[in-house]
């Protein structure tokens, strides 16, 4: 079975500095990656996803995220926060059957960019 | 063009009592799935539902039933709440019922039980 832990549950950071948001999974499949995004008071979007093919996925919004598979990591990097990128973010990772009932949530990280 | 729209927003029970809450898709979408986020966690997968049939289920009781309409409607009930049922309930919608298609999320419903 998969598993997500996601290693901070908060992380404040300045404007227009970098971030990482770190995930590992556990699985003894290969898988499919995914980070999800939640602003206050909304449901989650879809951020970036790893299906195959390059490790390293990027969003139209300035996040990007690679798969390691060697240290079984999928983090979640910007170079430059914004106000308006304080949100919860969520990793989650599927095994090989490609439906959504197999797909695992870690409990999030919160994101506070401070002015 | 409407996203996935929740009602209702916010709601409140007391244990032991039956809800009903309801989800229509996104424009062009014939699937939903639903999820309960518990407050600092992430959502867990409940059930989905494709041409008015339950597809796939998560690890929910059977308290947890569903229903979808012929118009791609769809509707969550839980009998017999439980403090412990206390979450936000998200409904996604997509056109497919596999991972190549995404999924669009409603703002979820807050269901507080006393």
């Amino acid at each position: 079975a998969q598993s997500v832990t996601q290693l901070d549950s908060q992380v404040p950071v300045f404007e227009e500095a970098p971030v990482e948001l770190r995930c590992n999974y556990s699985s003894s499949v290969s898988v499919y990656l995914f980070w999800y995004v939640q602003y206050p008071n909304q449901g989650l979007q879809l951020l970036l996803k790893y299906l195959s093919g390059s490790t390293l996925v990027e969003s139209i919004n300035g996040f990007e995220a690679e798969f390691n598979k060697s240290q079984t990591s999928f983090h979640l990097r910007k170079p430059s926060v914004h106000i308006s990128d304080t949100a919860e973010y969520f990793c989650a990772v599927s095994g090989p059957k490609t439906s959504y009932d197999k797909v695992i949530f870690g409990p999030g990280t919160s994101l506070s960019v401070i002015p | 063009d409407a996203g996935v729209t929740q009602s209702p927003t916010h709601l409140i029970k007391t244990r032991g009592q039956q809800v009903t809450l309801r989800c229509s898709p996104k424009s062009g979408h014939d699937t939903v799935s639903w999820y309960q986020q518990a407050l600092g966690q992430g959502p867990q997968f409940i059930f989905q539902y494709y041409e008015e049939e339950e597809r796939q289920r998560g690890n929910f009781p059977d308290r947890f039933s569903g229903h979808q309409f012929p118009n791609y409607s769809s509707e969550l009930n839980v009998n017999a709440l439980l403090l412990g049922d206390s979450a936000l309930y998200l409904c996604a919608s997509s056109s497919d019922t596999g991972l190549n298609q995404p999924q669009h999320f409603g703002d979820g419903t807050r269901l507080s039980i006393l």
